[in-house]
């Protein structure tokens, strides 16, 4: 079955950029969205088709995808960037699917 | 604004049922597919139903189908999602969720409400 693949955790330095990968087959076909989750909170949006942020997500988020891997970076990370983030998208037939998620830390 | 209120979780014995409902309000809900996603405790996401935005096409995941049934009221702004014969592995936050796009193409959830804890236990 098809799986979207992300490192358990990162941890990088306050002001230090954060890279944080997700790997799939269907990746050079479909479009990566990343939510970011903070402890307790619901799931929000910060990255839409590969690269796009919506309204309100601060500009050190960035996203891009290239083959087979989407990447998230977080451009002078800062201690609330804290938290989980999940990639998604979708199977060669539409069937949505989200990464395991990947545990960021700014310490 | 957008804002998305789940209520009905709770602790349920395995094999009991419960309705969760998801009231909607700061868009022209009508207009737009809904999704149910869940959570289990300390695990990733997990898509688990679609309804359209007229509520005639309905999607589940393998997990739940058969189990748990999705349902919406356009006019009450309200999504629901009932289930049944439930299983310890369906303890989870349960999230609605607006979707921009549709099933089979390319979509996506943008807008998503607190959550509702669902524990299923003896």
């Amino acid at each position: 079955s098809y799986e979207l693949t992300q490192p358990p955790s990162v941890s990088v330095s306050p002001g230090q950029t954060a890279r944080i990968t997700c790997s799939g087959d269907a990746l050079p076909k479909k479009y990566a969205y990343w939510y970011q989750q903070k402890s307790g909170q619901a799931p929000v949006l910060v990255i839409y088709e590969d690269s796009k942020r919506p309204s309100g997500i601060p500009e050190r988020l960035s996203g891009s995808s290239s083959e087979t891997t989407a990447t998230l970076t977080i451009s002078g990370a800062q201690v609330e960037d804290e938290g989980d983030y999940h990639c998604y998208s979708t199977d060669s037939s539409g069937y949505p699917l989200f990464g395991g998620g990947t545990k960021l830390t700014v310490l | 604004q957008v804002q998305l209120v789940e209520s009905g979780g709770g602790l349920v014995k395995p094999g009991g049922s419960l309705r969760l409902s998801c009231a909607a309000s700061g868009f022209t809900f009508s207009d737009y597919y809904m999704t149910w996603i869940r959570q289990a405790p300390g695990k990733g996401l997990e898509w688990i139903s679609y309804s359209s935005s007229g509520g005639g096409a309905v999607y589940y995941a393998n997990s739940v189908k058969g189990r748990f049934t999705i349902s919406r009221d356009n006019a009450r702004n309200s999504l629901f999602l009932q289930m049944s014969r439930l299983r310890a592995e369906d303890t989870a936050v349960y999230y609605c969720a607006r979707v921009i796009g549709q099933p089979n193409v390319e979509n996506y959830s943008d807008q998503w409400g607190q959550g509702t804890l669902v524990t299923v236990s003896s």
